[in-house]
């Protein structure tokens, strides 16, 4: 399972705190994805970005923030304004033509509070 | 905005039956149906997918029907078997603009 990689698998945050999730792909993608996941819910869709150096906001972006300088990565920041941050995030990356497109996934860092 | 709904949310099976999954959506302009599989642990994998033009796909075991009329699209699977045991979102997608995912379903496909 190559193409996609998120790190790191678990992640800890404290209060106040802001948390970087990575995520990196080398299968010359231009669209990039983040999504949450909750028990018992589908994913829902916090930021994407079709091509470099642009993004957009997804449904549930607040208390989120991310950046694309380069086309292999697409970093997720949890500030410390996201006071629900539990969850299981996850990363996907599609070819150019965003949504219409299969999207492959990462296999997810879990974000939990201490 | 376009909503997709998922029944059944849990759906348990015997191995050797047959598995049929059912979404619906809000929004005539979705023209994009994936389905994605996750295992437990694992990461979303795209298992088939169809677009509007179509009524109906096939890959093997698997197969996907969209009425277009009544916004409804199902997964069928044949013949299960116990690594079919997954949880599994149907998303629409409308004119290239969004995608949204239904809740998932958790199959269990019993030995």
């Amino acid at each position: 399972d190559g193409g996609i990689t998120q790190s790191p698998k678990y992640l800890f945050r404290k209060e106040g705190q802001n948390v970087t999730l990575s995520c990196e792909q080398n299968l010359n993608h231009d669209a990039m994805y983040w999504y949450r996941q909750d028990p018992g819910q589908g994913l829902r869709l916090i930021y994407y970005s079709q091509i470099v150096n642009d993004f957009q906001k997804g449904d549930i972006a607040e208390g989120y923030s991310v950046s694309r300088e380069k086309k292999e990565s697409f970093p997720l920041t949890v500030t410390s304004a996201q006071k629900n941050p539990t969850a299981f995030y996850l990363c996907a990356s599609s070819t150019t033509g965003g949504w219409e497109k299969p999207q492959h996934f990462g296999d997810g860092t879990r974000l939990s509070i201490l | 905005g376009e909503n997709v709904e998922q029944h059944p949310s849990t759906l348990s099976v015997q191995e050797g039956d047959s598995a049929v999954i059912k979404c619906t959506y809000s929004d005539s302009a979705s023209n994009y149906f994936p389905w994605y599989k996750q295992e437990l642990g694992k990461r979303p994998q795209l298992i088939i997918d169809i677009r509007s033009n179509v009524g109906e796909k096939k890959d093997q075991r698997i197969a996907v029907t969209l009425n277009k009329t009544a916004k409804h699209f199902s997964l069928h699977i044949t013949e299960t078997q116990p690594e079919d045991s997954a949880v599994y979102f149907c998303a629409a997608s409308i004119n290239n603009n969004d995608m949204r995912f239904g809740a998932g379903t958790r199959l269990t496909v019993k030995p």
